[in-house]
Protein backbone atom coordinates (compact mmCIF):
# COMPACT_ATOMS: atom_id res chain seq x y z
CA UNK A 1 0.00 0.00 0.00
CA UNK A 2 1.01 3.26 -1.05
CA UNK A 3 1.48 5.48 2.64
CA UNK A 4 0.64 9.52 2.11
CA UNK A 5 2.66 11.82 4.88
CA UNK A 6 1.30 14.74 5.37
CA UNK A 7 3.21 17.78 7.01
CA UNK A 8 2.42 19.57 8.95
CA UNK A 9 -0.09 18.45 10.60
CA UNK A 10 -1.08 21.89 11.70
CA UNK A 11 -0.40 25.52 10.88
CA UNK A 12 -1.27 29.08 12.46
CA UNK A 13 -1.39 31.83 9.74
CA UNK A 14 -3.68 35.28 9.73
CA UNK A 15 -4.95 36.42 6.28
CA UNK A 16 -3.02 37.08 3.70
CA UNK A 17 -0.40 35.29 4.66
CA UNK A 18 0.73 32.72 2.32
CA UNK A 19 0.37 29.20 3.16
CA UNK A 20 2.25 25.77 1.56
CA UNK A 21 0.93 22.00 3.17
CA UNK A 22 3.79 19.08 1.99
CA UNK A 23 2.24 16.07 1.16
CA UNK A 24 4.83 12.80 0.70
CA UNK A 25 3.80 9.58 -1.00
CA UNK A 26 6.06 5.90 -0.44
CA UNK A 27 6.71 5.25 -3.67
CA UNK A 28 6.26 7.27 -6.98
CA UNK A 29 2.51 7.97 -8.03
CA UNK A 30 3.25 10.30 -11.06
CA UNK A 31 1.15 13.15 -10.80
CA UNK A 32 -2.14 11.28 -8.99
CA UNK A 33 -2.90 12.80 -6.10
CA UNK A 34 -5.68 15.28 -5.12
CA UNK A 35 -6.43 18.08 -2.49
CA UNK A 36 -9.36 17.75 -0.71
CA UNK A 37 -10.58 20.61 1.40
CA UNK A 38 -13.34 20.17 4.97
CA UNK A 39 -14.61 22.72 6.83
CA UNK A 40 -15.52 21.46 10.10
CA UNK A 41 -18.71 19.40 10.56
CA UNK A 42 -18.95 19.77 6.29
CA UNK A 43 -18.31 17.50 3.29
CA UNK A 44 -15.00 17.40 1.76
CA UNK A 45 -14.35 19.19 -1.45
CA UNK A 46 -11.89 18.79 -4.12
CA UNK A 47 -10.24 21.64 -4.91
CA UNK A 48 -6.33 20.21 -7.16
CA UNK A 49 -6.55 17.19 -8.99
CA UNK A 50 -3.74 15.62 -11.42
CA UNK A 51 -1.26 17.24 -9.14
CA UNK A 52 -1.81 20.68 -10.52
CA UNK A 53 -5.12 21.11 -11.95
CA UNK A 54 -7.89 23.09 -10.53
CA UNK A 55 -11.23 22.23 -9.93
CA UNK A 56 -14.00 24.12 -11.76
CA UNK A 57 -14.90 26.94 -9.08
CA UNK A 58 -12.46 26.28 -6.84
CA UNK A 59 -10.13 30.11 -6.03
CA UNK A 60 -7.17 30.73 -8.36
CA UNK A 61 -5.32 31.43 -4.66
CA UNK A 62 -4.80 27.49 -4.41
CA UNK A 63 -2.66 25.71 -6.88
CA UNK A 64 -0.68 22.46 -6.55
CA UNK A 65 2.50 20.99 -7.47
CA UNK A 66 5.05 18.04 -7.80
CA UNK A 67 5.41 15.14 -9.29
CA UNK A 68 6.66 11.25 -7.83
CA UNK A 69 6.86 11.64 -4.61
CA UNK A 70 6.28 14.76 -2.99
CA UNK A 71 3.84 16.91 -3.80
CA UNK A 72 2.66 20.50 -2.36
CA UNK A 73 -0.16 22.04 -1.74
CA UNK A 74 -0.27 26.29 -1.81
CA UNK A 75 -2.76 29.16 -0.66
CA UNK A 76 -1.24 32.32 -2.27
CA UNK A 77 -3.00 34.65 -0.37
CA UNK A 78 -5.04 32.77 2.87
CA UNK A 79 -8.40 34.16 3.24
CA UNK A 80 -11.09 33.84 6.13
CA UNK A 81 -12.99 30.89 4.80
CA UNK A 82 -9.72 28.92 3.81
CA UNK A 83 -9.48 27.85 7.69
CA UNK A 84 -9.99 24.06 7.58
CA UNK A 85 -8.50 20.93 6.94
CA UNK A 86 -6.63 20.03 4.33
CA UNK A 87 -5.81 16.50 2.86
CA UNK A 88 -3.85 14.81 -0.13
CA UNK A 89 -4.96 11.49 -1.98
CA UNK A 90 -2.98 9.30 -4.22
CA UNK A 91 -5.17 7.83 -6.89
CA UNK A 92 -1.77 6.01 -8.71
CA UNK A 93 -3.48 2.56 -7.50
CA UNK A 94 -5.38 0.88 -5.14
CA UNK A 95 -6.12 1.00 -2.11
CA UNK A 96 -6.66 4.56 -2.40
CA UNK A 97 -5.22 5.82 0.87
CA UNK A 98 -5.30 9.64 2.13
CA UNK A 99 -2.99 11.57 3.88
CA UNK A 100 -3.32 12.41 7.69
CA UNK A 101 -4.65 16.08 7.18
CA UNK A 102 -3.13 19.72 7.93
CA UNK A 103 -5.58 21.74 9.84
CA UNK A 104 -5.17 25.62 9.18
CA UNK A 105 -5.73 27.36 12.13
CA UNK A 106 -6.22 31.29 12.89
CA UNK A 107 -2.95 32.79 13.97
CA UNK B 1 -26.86 19.35 -9.95
CA UNK B 2 -25.38 16.46 -8.22
CA UNK B 3 -26.86 14.49 -5.35
CA UNK B 4 -26.17 12.09 -3.33
CA UNK B 5 -27.96 10.72 -0.13
CA UNK B 6 -27.21 8.63 2.26
CA UNK B 7 -29.01 6.69 4.48
CA UNK B 8 -29.00 3.54 6.59
CA UNK B 9 -26.86 4.34 9.26
CA UNK B 10 -27.40 4.22 12.76
CA UNK B 11 -26.12 2.36 16.28
CA UNK B 12 -25.23 -1.65 15.96
CA UNK B 13 -23.83 -3.79 18.17
CA UNK B 14 -20.74 -5.51 18.05
CA UNK B 15 -20.76 -7.80 15.67
CA UNK B 16 -24.18 -6.63 14.09
CA UNK B 17 -24.87 -5.87 9.88
CA UNK B 18 -26.02 -2.40 8.32
CA UNK B 19 -26.49 -1.60 4.68
CA UNK B 20 -26.29 1.60 3.38
CA UNK B 21 -27.45 3.04 0.62
CA UNK B 22 -26.62 6.33 -1.43
CA UNK B 23 -29.22 7.92 -3.58
CA UNK B 24 -27.62 9.31 -6.99
CA UNK B 25 -29.56 12.15 -8.32
CA UNK B 26 -28.65 15.08 -11.27
CA UNK B 27 -26.05 12.96 -13.14
CA UNK B 28 -26.30 9.48 -15.22
CA UNK B 29 -25.54 6.96 -12.83
CA UNK B 30 -24.59 4.69 -15.02
CA UNK B 31 -21.65 6.31 -16.30
CA UNK B 32 -19.99 6.88 -13.07
CA UNK B 33 -17.91 4.75 -11.03
CA UNK B 34 -18.22 5.43 -7.10
CA UNK B 35 -16.93 4.80 -3.89
CA UNK B 36 -17.42 4.08 -0.35
CA UNK B 37 -15.30 6.75 2.32
CA UNK B 38 -15.36 6.67 5.43
CA UNK B 39 -14.39 9.27 8.37
CA UNK B 40 -13.97 8.27 12.27
CA UNK B 41 -15.03 11.12 14.63
CA UNK B 42 -12.41 13.36 14.94
CA UNK B 43 -10.14 11.35 12.54
CA UNK B 44 -9.27 11.79 9.35
CA UNK B 45 -10.31 10.30 5.82
CA UNK B 46 -10.63 6.36 4.72
CA UNK B 47 -11.40 4.99 1.70
CA UNK B 48 -13.43 1.70 2.16
CA UNK B 49 -14.54 0.79 -1.45
CA UNK B 50 -15.01 0.71 -4.98
CA UNK B 51 -17.21 -0.03 -7.70
CA UNK B 52 -16.89 0.56 -11.58
CA UNK B 53 -19.80 1.60 -13.64
CA UNK B 54 -20.61 -1.30 -14.74
CA UNK B 55 -19.87 -3.53 -11.19
CA UNK B 56 -17.29 -5.35 -13.24
CA UNK B 57 -14.27 -3.95 -11.28
CA UNK B 58 -14.62 -3.53 -7.03
CA UNK B 59 -11.92 -3.32 -4.61
CA UNK B 60 -11.76 -2.98 -1.20
CA UNK B 61 -9.57 -1.31 2.13
CA UNK B 62 -7.99 -4.08 3.85
CA UNK B 63 -10.11 -3.33 6.83
CA UNK B 64 -13.90 -3.80 5.04
CA UNK B 65 -12.25 -7.21 2.86
CA UNK B 66 -14.50 -10.34 3.50
CA UNK B 67 -16.72 -8.09 6.21
CA UNK B 68 -18.05 -5.49 3.17
CA UNK B 69 -19.82 -6.06 0.46
CA UNK B 70 -20.18 -3.08 -2.35
CA UNK B 71 -22.88 -2.88 -4.90
CA UNK B 72 -24.85 -0.98 -7.40
CA UNK B 73 -28.59 -0.38 -9.10
CA UNK B 74 -27.78 1.74 -12.15
CA UNK B 75 -31.65 1.13 -12.72
CA UNK B 76 -32.48 2.91 -9.41
CA UNK B 77 -29.27 5.06 -9.25
CA UNK B 78 -28.46 3.49 -6.39
CA UNK B 79 -25.56 2.74 -4.71
CA UNK B 80 -24.95 0.00 -1.03
CA UNK B 81 -22.89 -1.20 0.92
CA UNK B 82 -23.30 -3.84 2.98
CA UNK B 83 -21.53 -4.03 6.27
CA UNK B 84 -21.19 -7.44 8.60
CA UNK B 85 -19.57 -8.45 11.39
CA UNK B 86 -19.21 -4.69 12.74
CA UNK B 87 -16.67 -3.73 14.99
CA UNK B 88 -16.08 -0.69 17.45
CA UNK B 89 -13.61 0.49 14.93
CA UNK B 90 -16.14 0.78 11.77
CA UNK B 91 -18.14 3.65 13.98
CA UNK B 92 -17.55 6.30 11.36
CA UNK B 93 -19.42 9.16 8.88
CA UNK B 94 -19.88 6.74 5.58
CA UNK B 95 -19.94 9.11 2.35
CA UNK B 96 -20.49 8.05 -0.96
CA UNK B 97 -18.24 9.74 -3.34
CA UNK B 98 -18.22 10.23 -7.37
CA UNK B 99 -15.71 9.88 -9.10
CA UNK B 100 -14.40 12.95 -10.88
CA UNK B 101 -14.92 12.43 -14.89
CA UNK B 102 -11.42 12.56 -15.80
CA UNK B 103 -9.45 10.57 -18.72
CA UNK B 104 -12.42 8.55 -19.29
CA UNK B 105 -11.81 7.51 -15.24
CA UNK B 106 -10.69 8.45 -12.47
CA UNK B 107 -10.49 7.76 -8.74
CA UNK B 108 -10.75 11.00 -7.61
CA UNK B 109 -13.95 11.98 -5.46
CA UNK B 110 -15.19 15.53 -7.07
CA UNK B 111 -18.96 15.27 -5.38
CA UNK B 112 -19.81 13.61 -2.07
CA UNK B 113 -22.89 12.85 0.04
CA UNK B 114 -23.68 14.75 3.34
CA UNK B 115 -22.77 11.00 4.74
CA UNK B 116 -24.41 8.48 7.56
CA UNK B 117 -23.04 7.72 10.96
CA UNK B 118 -22.57 4.44 12.09
CA UNK B 119 -22.03 3.63 15.38
CA UNK B 120 -20.80 0.06 16.37
CA UNK B 121 -21.51 -0.14 20.24
CA UNK B 122 -22.94 -2.90 22.87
Amino acid sequence: DIQMTQSPSSVSASVGDRVTITCRASQGISNWLAWYQQKPGKVPKLLIYAASSLQSGVPSRFSGSGSGTDFTLTISSLQPEDFASYYCQQANSFPLTFGGGTKVEIK
Amino acid sequence: EVQLVESGGGLVQPGGSLRLSCAASGFTFSSYSMNWVRQAPGKGLEWVSYISSSSSTIYYADSAKGRFTISRDNAKKSLFLQMNSLRAEDTAVYYCARELPYGGSSWYFDSWGQGTLVTVSS
